[in-house]
């Protein structure tokens, strides 16, 4: 079954603290994996699209990296702000052709002043 | 600016009462889509259109219609609301299969 895991389910750190957010997938055959960023009440929004020979990318303080052969990507969020504060969604693409997506289910993150 | 736009916002409606909520995107992309996101659960995809007459059906069709008779609008239709679609949607476009998604800022649906 394609699953998409994410973890920690929430975490709290302090303003200007770096962060790393873990997502674990089971995603088969792989095509992309992305990271969304979600204001509560609001649409998610792109963050990094990774292809399967990508193992890194960077958007701004956001840096993600893939690891292919073992399945897990992280986003590493640096000198964090509390505009960051934020859930943040890890997606995987099934396949090639119109987008499968499977989504995880977030990393809830509150940066406190 | 680029944008998908949804409306309402908000609604709340009663179960059996025929709902429409219309979404639009300015960007000229071929492929539009909704999702609906419940606590706990991922984004899970209801019906995608990958351009002007094409749709099929996501993960969670059951219970919705959806039309694409013009490439800017992609509305959701409910023909029969009930309880179990309360929900927030998205709908969402993109230009290609790998590229990224633009999300519309959301519609929270209560059906009583």
């Amino acid at each position: 079954k394609n699953q998409v895991e994410q973890s920690p389910q929430s975490l709290i750190i302090l303003e200007g603290k770096n962060c790393t957010l873990q997502c674990n997938y089971t995603v088969s055959p792989f095509s992309n994996l992305r990271w969304y960023k979600q204001d509560t009440g609001r649409g998610p929004v792109s963050l990094t699209i990774m292809t399967f020979s990508e193992n890194t990318k960077s958007n701004g303080r956001y840096t993600a990296t893939l690891d292919a052969d073992t399945k897990q990507s992280s986003l590493h969020i640096t000198a964090s702000q509390l505009s960051d504060s934020a859930s943040y969604i890890c997606v995987v693409s099934a396949q090639t052709g119109f987008q499968k997506l499977v989504f995880g289910t977030g990393t809830r993150l509150l940066v406190s002043p | 600016e680029a944008q998908v736009t949804q409306n309402p916002r908000y609604l709340i409606t009663v179960t059996g009462k025929k709902l429409t909520v219309t979404c639009s995107q300015n960007m000229n992309h071929e492929y539009m889509s909704w999702y609906r996101q419940d606590p706990g659960l991922g984004l899970r995809q209801i019906y995608y259109s990958m351009n002007v007459e094409v749709t099929d059906k996501g993960d969670v069709p059951e219970g919705y219609k959806v039309s694409r008779k013009e490439k800017r609008n992609f509305p959701l239709i409910l023909e029969s609301p009930s309880p179990n679609q309360t929900s927030l949607y998205f709908c969402a476009s993109t230009s290609g299969a790998n590229e990224k998604l633009f999300f519309g800022s959301g519609t929270q649906l209560s059906v009583l």
